[in-house]
């Protein structure tokens, strides 16, 4: 089966630009969707179709997939921003969801 | 606007069923399928099931073939999920989403509050 594999853990400073990576075999040929989940909550979602945002998601937040790395970028990093993000991809075949098992971004 | 209720926690022993309900509200019940997602404590997200709410057919994970059970109600516009023989290693919040399709990809924009399962004897 498809595995997403996700670094468990990013660190940054307040301001600066975090990027989180979602690695998959030939990745860029799938849609990536991007969520964050804060401790207690539900998860929400940032990103879908590799960079597209919902509304009220704001526009710090950018994606891109290419290959076997999907990315979401951060930039301008708030505190607020500390939260685990996980990638999802859609199995087309099995109409299955697949998720990543998450990185936690830590600001410092 | 949308939201999705799900019901209280519960507290199992082994072997025993769980029947979780997402009520849902704010938009048309079958125009969006329904997954159901689970987090086990400290982990990340494992994908469990669908329902097509307008057609009633399902799909679930490999995994849970044969323990889980998804349905709905379209006259109270509520999801079900059923999980049965109950283990430890179940213990985990479980969320009904909405799904999303474009051009066949599929995402989640709206999550319930979650339903902590707990299995313990």
């Amino acid at each position: 089966s498809y595995v997403l594999t996700q670094a468990p853990s990013v660190s940054v400073a307040p301001g600066q630009t975090a990027r989180i990576t979602c690695g998959g075999d030939n990745i860029g040929s799938k849609s990536v969707h991007w969520y964050h989940q804060k401790p207690g909550q539900a998860p929400v979602l940032v990103l879908y179709d590799d960079s597209d945002r919902p509304s009220g998601i704001p526009e710090r937040f950018s994606g891109s997939n290419s290959g076997s790395t999907a990315a979401l970028t951060i930039s301008r990093v708030e505190a607020g921003d500390e939260a685990d993000y996980y990638c999802q991809v859609w199995d087309s075949t099995t109409e299955h969801a697949i998720f990543g098992g998450g990185t936690k971004l830590t600001v410092l | 606007q949308v939201q999705l209720v799900q019901s209280g926690a519960e507290v199992k022993k082994p072997g025993a069923s769980v029947k979780v309900s997402c009520g849902a509200s704010g938009y048309t019940f079958t125009a969006y399928y329904i997954h159901w997602v689970r987090q086990a404590p400290g982990q990340g997200l494992e994908w469990l099931a669908w329902i097509s709410p307008d057609s009633g057919g399902t799909n679930y994970a490999q995994k849970f073939h044969g323990r889980i059970t998804v349905t709905r109600d379209t006259s109270i516009s509520t999801a079900y999920m059923e999980l049965s023989r109950l283990r430890s290693d179940d213990t985990a919040v479980y969320y009904c989403v909405r799904a999303r399709r474009n051009w066949g990809q599929v995402y989640f924009d709206y999550w319930g509050q979650g339903t902590l399962v707990a299995v313990s004897s």
